[in-house]
């Protein structure tokens, strides 16, 4: 059964890069049809999509985001990466891992990692 | 991008009641929709895609309907396990958007 679980530092400055992980056991990113992506919650918030990779580096990403944000797939330790430049308090979220059927919908969830942003 | 407005925002029902949440697109968007299930505390879950195809394992009370720019999802006889707030998503072209959410709530 696959497991999705994000890691990553649960606090960061201001200006600086949030970088978080999602380890993906029983099964290989680099499975057909599937997209591995990132979504965020802020605190009483909806969801919202940041950006998502297939195993061969294409990417498509929200536009809202997409000058500060770089979601990339390492096929060796079978991980993708969330990298965020540049954060403000508004960057303060619960952020999710995802599977994403054929790039579509989000049919597999990692558990989340809150990550807040403060001096 | 495509915008989805779902509603009501919060809805009070009791368990039996039969259930129906709104979402509406932005533009035409044909019949990709999804929805979510979110507990507090807890990841989405994946209910329905392609606006009314079930996931494996959802229970058939859950049910999607719509096309174009208005869908709805219904909950046939709500359980106390549906307490949870639902989501909705759009998939057409590039971009993915989702609902601000609705709250299902005890009466």
């Amino acid at each position: 059964q696959l497991h999705l679980q994000e890691s990553g530092p649960g606090l960061v400055k201001p200006s600086e890069t949030l970088s978080l992980t999602c380890n993906v056991s029983g099964g290989s990113i680099t499975a057909s049809s599937f997209f591995w992506g990132w979504v965020r919650q802020a605190p009483g918030k909806g969801l919202e999509w940041i950006g998502s990779v297939y195993h061969s580096g294409r990417t498509n990403y929200n536009p809202s985001l997409q000058s500060r944000v770089t979601v990339s797939a390492d096929t060796s330790h079978n991980q993708f990466s969330l990298s965020l430049r540049s954060v403000t308090a508004a960057d303060t979220a619960v952020y999710y891992c995802t599977r994403v059927f054929s790039g579509y919908y989000f049919d597999l969830w990692g558990p989340g990692s809150m990550v807040t942003v403060s001096a | 991008d495509v915008q989805m407005t779902q509603s009501p925002s919060t809805l009070a029902a009791s368990v039996g009641d039969r259930v129906t949440i709104t979402c509406r697109a932005s533009e035409n968007i044909n019949s990709w929709v999804a929805w979510y299930q979110q507990k507090p505390g807890k990841a989405p879950k994946l209910l329905l895609h392609q606006a009314s195809r079930l996931e494996s394992g959802v229970p058939s009370r859950f049910s999607g309907s719509g096309s174009g720019t208005e869908f709805t999802l219904t909950i046939s006889s709500l359980q106390p396990e549906d307490f949870a707030t639902y989501s909705c998503q759009q998939y057409h072209g590039a971009s993915r958007t989702f609902g601000q959410g609705t709250k299902v709530e005890i009466k």
